[in-house]
């Protein structure tokens, strides 16, 4: 499986934009981005996904590097609802989870 | 998006002592999976359970410890057997969400809860 690289920890400040970033430099053709977020004591849920063109969701948009060896989770304006693990996973069929980015969003 | 139920929520489990976890889901999927969300980590993936066939393990992973069953396209179990403390985790399950199929292509999930197991 392709591996993704994220920062451990991230911090924002409510009604601010964050932008998460994934870099996945040895990503197939074939790979989609997706990104899912773990809110604290539930199951992740699904974010957004792409696989070459950016995206935008009521949720959130996600944008693609050219080359596809990164790309960026935009918050357009956290919330503290927003404080969640943020995963950056590769994949087409199963995914594979990595560490993660712990976003904390402060008042 | 479908619905997942997960049982137990939570369980305090007994060492050497097997407990089953089941996966309700309000919609008919082809695949599922189940993963384990150690303390303070990220989640592995067990194994993926098709409806009428072997479920497909990861590395790391055994049947004889985590037998699956599939019986039909709404319903799986995962069991955690002769389980020890280093099994307390927080097991998911998940199945590919039919928005996501076909209209990209891309798998989709959606999680239940997940159930907490600890062992004494």
């Amino acid at each position: 499986d392709a591996k993704t690289t994220q920062p451990n920890s991230m911090e924002s400040n409510e009604e601010e934009p964050v932008h998460l970033p994934c870099n996945h430099s040895t990503i197939s053709g074939t790979d989609y981005i997706h990104w899912y977020r773990q809110l604290p004591s539930q199951g992740p849920e699904y974010v957004i996904h792409g696989l070459t063109s950016n995206v935008n969701n009521r949720m959130a948009s996600l944008a693609i590097a050219e080359d596809r060896k990164s790309s960026t989770l935009i918050l357009h304006r956290a919330t503290l609802r927003d404080a969640a693990v943020y995963y950056c996973i590769l994949g087409y069929g199963k995914l594979t989870f990595g560490q993660g980015t712990i976003l904390t969003v402060h008042p | 998006s479908a619905v997942i139920s997960q049982k137990p929520s939570r369980d305090i489990c007994q060492r050497g002592t097997s407990l089953t976890i089941q996966c309700q889901v309000d919609s008919q999927v082809t695949m599922m999976f189940w993963y384990r969300q150690q303390p303070g980590q990220s989640l592995t993936l067990i194994a993926t359970a098709n409806q009428g066939s072997e479920a497909t393990y990861e590395s790391g992973f055994v049947i004889d410890k985590f037998p699956i069953s599939r019986p039909n396209l709404t319903f799986s179990t995962l069991t955690v057997s002769n389980m020890s403390p280093e099994d307390s985790s927080i097991y998911l399950c998940s199945v590919e969400n039919h928005l996501g199929q076909g209209r990209s292509g891309a798998n989709v999930l959606t999680f239940g809860a997940g159930s907490r197991l600890t062992v004494l």
